[in-house]
């Protein structure tokens, strides 16, 4: 299995919602990452996991909350976004904390804030 | 980070070789290069990586210079699928950090 499996594939929100985002990888992989790509622009990175651990935090605002409860999964919760938020929001797995490898990304959920 | 210079687009006919540059004055010592390709509505997809010496893989090669300050993609034969945004990405440590990307056009 080499698959990194994104749920929702389509969110709808509103501002005042909270929801959440969910990637799962059964590789064993120990590294995780949220990316957030608009529309006709690279992804841009947001968190990184590494053993569970969060590692680098992009300076992304707090209405994104990270969490990785193992090394499987990891969740983005959202509350209070705004609608420029809206995006597609990519999650990513590789074998070790430090990028000297394969990044396997997941097809991304794509996220409208009304 | 390190930063990678890419030409906006590059127009190619099936079944011709590709080269795809990526220039990267800046780059360290430990940066790795790394290639990824977006084809419409997927996730990014890995084809690539290296850190000085040319790498061959089923999808492509990497011909990486000697000073390390540039490196080429090649795509041996293209075809219709091969249609993407490639990206050159450096890596030192945990992240990998996307420039503005390549849209390749192959042409029938």
């Amino acid at each position: 299995d080499t698959e990194v499996t994104q749920t929702p594939k389509h969110l709808v929100m509103g501002m005042t919602n909270k929801k959440s985002l969910k990637c799962e990888q059964h590789m064993g992989h120990r590294a995780m990452y949220w990316y957030k790509q608009k529309a006709k622009k690279p992804p841009e990175l947001m968190f990184v996991y590494s053993y569970e651990k969060l590692s680098i935090n992009e300076s992304v605002p707090s209405r994104f909350s990270p969490e990785c409860p193992n090394s499987s999964l990891l969740n983005l919760h959202l509350h209070a976004l705004q609608p420029e938020d809206s995006a597609l929001y990519l999650c990513a797995s590789s074998q070790e904390g430090q990028v000297t490898g394969e990044l396997f990304f997941g097809e991304g959920s794509r996220l409208t804030v009304l | 980070d390190a930063k990678t210079t890419q030409p906006n687009s590059m127009e190619s006919n099936e079944e011709e070789p590709v080269h795809l540059p990526c220039n990267h004055s800046t780059i360290s010592g430990t940066d790795y290069i790394h290639w990824y390709r977006q084809l419409p509505s997927q996730g990014p997809e890995y084809v690539i990586h290296g850190l000085t010496s040319n790498v061959n893989n089923r999808m492509a090669s990497l011909a990486i210079a000697e000073d390390r300050k540039s490196s080429t993609l090649i795509l041996h034969r293209a075809t219709l699928r091969d249609a993407a945004v490639y990206y050159c990405i450096l890596s030192n440590g945990n992240k990998l950090v996307f420039g503005a990307g390549t849209i390749l056009r192959v042409k029938s």
